[in-house]
């Protein structure tokens, strides 16, 4: 079973940074692409980021680019979200999900952490 | 604004079938497969349809996807109080280089 399990989001100031972690099992963490999903408070979901299995191929929403970053270490099975210069705006569950093998889909998802941005 | 469109609503009574619009362009539906998350309130999402209209694993056949040009639908048959949730069409958008979503729709049984 694929479980995913986020960790390290919590209330910043704006301009600040946050790195969230993502905690895989249940699967071959080395196989899959991976991905983030946000989603404001009672907003849609909105894609963040994806990285293939090897870290070779990254992908960015164009309005992230530049501040957030995303990586892996597939000998940990954890998946990392860098954020810097946080805005109101980023304030939102955070979901990390595992990526369909050949498509664009996402078919496990955890539980997401929440990321408030405030002063 | 999202560059996948749906619907804001949607509604039927148990036992009916519903179906879920959503339109998209050439860059994306157009050209790439489309997916479907449901997702129940207070929880995470959950794919319900993958590649135009494959079910995953434990998904009940109620639940089914096509697609045609650039515009897809998820059809609900059967519908059960359950089923009432926030529903997601997603895809590949070629132009922007990432995964785009639908604004979602809430799906609620009378």
């Amino acid at each position: 079973e694929v479980q995913l399990m986020e960790s390290g989001g919590g209330l910043v100031q704006p301009g600040g940074s946050l790195r969230l972690s993502c905690a895989a099992s249940g699967f071959t963490f080395s196989s899959f692409g991976m991905g983030w999903v946000r989603q404001a408070p009672g907003k849609g979901l909105e894609w963040v980021s994806s990285i293939s299995s090897s870290s070779s191929t990254i992908y960015y929403a164009d309005s992230l680019k530049g501040r957030f970053t995303i990586s892996r270490d597939n000998v940990k099975k954890s998946l990392y979200l860098q954020m810097n210069s946080l805005r109101a705006e980023d304030t939102a569950v955070y979901y990390c999900a595992r990526k369909i093998g050949g498509y664009s889909g996402y078919d496990g998802w955890g539980q997401g952490t929440l990321v408030t941005v405030s002063s | 604004q999202s560059v996948l469109t749906q619907p804001p609503s949607a509604s039927g009574t148990p036992g009916q079938r519903v179906t879920i619009s959503c339109s998209g362009s050439s860059s994306n539906i157009g050209s790439n497969t489309v997916h479907w998350y449901q997702q129940l309130p207070g929880t995470a999402p959950k794919l319900l349809i993958y590649n135009n209209n494959q079910r995953p694993s434990g998904v009940p056949d109620r639940f089914s996807g096509s697609k045609s040009g650039t515009s897809a639908s998820l059809a609900i048959s059967g519908l059960q109080s359950e089923d009432e949730a926030d529903y997601y069409c997603a895809g590949w958008d070629d132009s922007l280089n990432g995964v785009v979503f639908g604004g979602g729709t809430k799906l609620t049984v009378l």
